[in-house]
C-alpha cells in the first residue's frame, strides 16, 4: 500500500517552454501533497505545500507563478513549470500523506528529472 | 525558522562496521521520521518516533528519539552493502502541516 506514481519520469524541454509534472496517490486518499527539489547530493528542499480543493502553499522563496500547483482531486496534485530555464533543471519529487495516517509520514513518488536546454 | 541538521555528511565504513548517524533541530518536534534513499532512487519511509525517549528497533537498524524531543540517531549495526544509501530525518515544524528535512548522511559500504 501507500504508493504514489510520478509522470513523467525524465523530461528535456527547451528553455521558455512549460512542463507539466503530475503526482498520484494510487491506493490511498491525500488530502495534502508536497513538492519538493533535490539538487544531486543535496537534501529535499521544500517548495510548495498542495491541499486538496484549495490553494497551495508556497515556502519563502519559491516563485508562485514559476511552479504552478493545482491539487483537483484526493489522488492528484500536478506541478506545472512554466517558461522553463536551464536552472530550473532539477530533479522534482512529489510525496502525499495518508489522510487514514495517524503519523506524519510521508510516501514519496520517483520523482521527475526536469533538464531544460 | 526551523533547522534540521545531520552529522555526519558522508560515512565510508567497512562491511560489518557499524554505523551511526545523528539528527539536530533548533526546535523541539512532536515526532521525527527517517527516510532511506539508494542512489538514483527517491527517498522510503522507515519509521516514525513520537515518544521522548522512544526506541524502536527494525533488524540491524535501531532507532532514538532524545528526551527532549531535539535530537535523534540511527544505528546500523554490522552494515551491508544493502545498507549503503543516504539517511534523511525529517519532522514537522510547529504547525505541523510540513516536514524540514536534514541533510542527509550519505553511507558507503566497502565489501
Amino acid at each position: 500500500g501507500a504508493v504514489v506514481s510520478q509522470h513523467p519520469s525524465r523530461v528535456i524541454c527547451k528553455s521558455g517552454t512549460s512542463v507539466k509534472i503530475e503526482c498520484r496517490s494510487l491506493d490511498f486518499q491525500a488530502t495534502t501533497m508536497f513538492w519538493y527539489r533535490q539538487f544531486p547530493k543535496k537534501s529535499l528542499m521544500l517548495m510548495a505545500t498542495s491541499n486538496e480543493g484549495s490553494k497551495a502553499t508556497y515556502e519563502q522563496g519559491v516563485e508562485k507563478d514559476k511552479f504552478l500547483i493545482n491539487h483537483a482531486s484526493l489522488t492528484l496534485s500536478t506541478l506545472t513549470v512554466t517558461s522553463a530555464h536551464p536552472e530550473d533543471s532539477s530533479f522534482y519529487i512529489c510525496s502525499a500523506r495518508d489522510v487514514r495516517g495517524q503519523g506524519n509520514e510521508q510516501f514519496f513518488g520517483p520523482g521527475t528529472r526536469l533538464t531544460v536546454l | 525558522g526551523q533547522q534540521v541538521m545531520q552529522i555526519p555528511q558522508y560515512q565510508h565504513v567497512q562491511e560489518g562496521e557499524d554505523f551511526t548517524t545523528y539528527c539536530n533541530s533548533s526546535t523541539t518536534l512532536s515526532n521525527i521520521q527517517w527516510y532511506k534513499q539508494r542512489p538514483g532512487g527517491h527517498p522510503v519511509f522507515l519509521i516514525q518516533l513520537v515518544k521522548s525517549g522512544e526506541v524502536k528497533k527494525q533488524k540491524r537498524l535501531t532507532f532514538q528519539f532524545g528526551e527532549a524531543k531535539k535530537n535523534s540517531s540511527l544505528h546500523i549495526t554490522a552494515t551491508q552493502t544493502t545498507d549503503v544509501g543516504t539517511y534523511f530525518c525529517a519532522g514537522p515544524d510547529t504547525n505541523a502541516g510540513k516536514s524540514t528535512f536534514g541533510d542527509g548522511t550519505t553511507l558507503t559500504v566497502k565489501p
